[in-house]
């Protein structure tokens, strides 16, 4: 089973600044299965970023992602007073099919 | 646009058996490739995928809930369900229910429907 490790647990910055979250895999995972999601308050996940590094549907360009192996990143650029949340990282392996980092939560 | 909805009860009691079904429209349960998913959140805690159904009717849970899980579909009502026996208040959680195309992410998510284990 893969286990994903986010670092940091919180993170607090100001609007306008730049987020960095971190995402480990226990092993090397395929790039291709790498998942990013938002979550706020009360909402279910929001999904952003797929294949470690395209954006999904509606996602602002200021968020980005990279990464290989096991560290991957979510990067957003300028941050807006909506990028406050929670965000996981997933992988899509095998038993269990989806597997999901412990969040990270973005402070203001 | 596809759109999913949980529903069913929000209190269980203990070693009862919780049932949630999830509603699809915009979109046919029957599609090829698509898997149809149930993921839970404890109160202020990350994701646990719980199981999906395969748009041809194969299953997979997670082996942590395996023994105690079991997703079906409707495809004449569009929904597809999940039921988790012998739950106890460990199993208090928001439960949600997720579409992926087999592509390995989850675009598209219901609202999510707290239920709660108690006496």
């Amino acid at each position: 089973e893969i286990v994903l490790t986010q670092s940091p647990g919180t993170l607090s910055l100001s609007p306008g600044e730049r987020a960095t979250l971190s995402c480990r895999a226990s092993q090397s995972v395929a790039s291709i299965y790498l998942a990013w999601y938002q979550q706020k308050p009360g909402q279910a996940p929001r999904l952003l970023i797929y294949r470690t590094s395209s954006r999904a549907s509606g996602i602002p360009d200021r968020f980005s992602g990279s990464g290989s192996g096991t560290d991957f990143t979510l990067t957003i650029s300028r941050l807006e007073p909506e990028d406050f949340a929670v965000y996981f990282c997933q992988h899509y392996g095998s038993s269990p099919i989806f597997t999901f980092g412990p969040g990270t939560k973005l402070d203001i | 646009q596809v759109q999913l909805q949980e529903s069913g009860p929000g209190l269980v009691k203990p070693s009862q058996t919780l049932s949630l079904t999830c509603t699809v429209s915009g979109d046919s349960i029957s599609s090829g490739g698509n898997y149809w998913n149930w993921i839970r959140q404890h109160p202020g805690e990350g994701l646990e995928w719980i199981g999906y159904i395969s748009y041809s009717g194969r299953t997979d849970y997670n082996p942590s809930l395996r023994s105690r899980v079991t997703i079906s579909v409707d495809m004449s009502k569009s929904q597809f369900s999940l039921k988790l026996t012998s739950v106890t208040a460990a199993d208090t959680a928001v439960y949600y229910c997720a579409k992926d195309q087999g592509f390995g992410w989850l675009f598209d998510w219901g609202q999510g429907t707290l239920v709660t284990v108690s006496s």
